[in-house]
């Protein structure tokens, strides 16, 4: 039972474009979306959240999406950057249960190309 | 550098030996999880522990793996009579506080276990 879904297993685009990372989540208790990059042979590093009393999040170069009815959010990344190449994973949080824990999608593997 | 420190990085094993896997969290953090990925996958939760108990470990295998996370020294997970299914990156990530958020998760970089 795959509560959160990234179905798209990678992703390439032209440096300086825009970068567009999708994520589905069927748990409505979901209150909490992290998206966090990974790197290989290395830990995943947090990127940004979003409360789901919000419906935009940005920092810098990366804005996240959330659009509640849909039970979707997105991580837009715009210029994309040659060093932004890693695996993007979406992740969320039930936080009735008060424990933190984290639901992962699959991940998506982003390529930046110079 | 006072991040997550994991150990061992890469561990082998032979079918029906132990794994022991320990995770040093940052300075600071006395909440530990640990993840797993297996190969494809993302990662998946497993136990949720503060020092000298376990929180919740509804995504933990029911024989074979526990852990635990002493008053004093790293958290353990322990595998016992392991199986090639076990091959996969175990993680651990600490917190400074129950109910975080805003990115206070800090990931270690991960102990690879391959069981031949």
């Amino acid at each position: 039972d795959q509560q959160v879904k990234q179905n798209s297993p990678s992703l390439s685009v032209q440096e300086g474009r825009i970068s567009i990372l999708n994520c589905d989540y069927t748990n409505s208790m979901f209150d909490y979306f992290l998206w966090y990059k990974k790197y290989p042979a290395e830990g995943p590093t947090f990127l940004i959240s979003i409360s789901s009393i919000k419906d935009k999040n940005e920092d810098g170069r990366f804005t996240v999406f959330l659009n509640k009815s849909a039970k979707h959010l997105s991580l837009h990344i715009v210029p994309s950057q040659p060093g932004d190449s890693a695996v993007y994973f979406c992740a969320a949080s039930d936080g009735s249960s008060n424990t933190g824990k984290l639901i992962f999608g699959q991940g998506t593997t982003l390529q930046v190309k110079p | 550098n006072a991040g997550v420190m994991q150990n061992p990085r890469h561990l082998v094993r032979r079918r029906g030996q132990e794994a022991r896997l320990r995770c040093s969290p940052m300075k600071g953090h006395s909440h530990v999880y640990w993840y797993r990925q297996l190969p494809e996958e993302g990662l998946k939760f497993m136990v949720y522990l503060q020092k000298e108990n376990i929180i919740d470990e509804s995504g933990m295998p029911k024989e074979r793996f526990s852990a635990e996370f002493p008053k004093e020294g790293p958290s353990i997970l322990r595998i016992q009579q392991v199986v090639r299914g076990d091959s996969a990156a175990y993680f651990c990530a600490s917190s400074p506080r129950q109910g975080w958020n805003t990115g206070e998760l800090f990931f270690g970089e991960g102990s690879r276990l391959t069981v031949l």
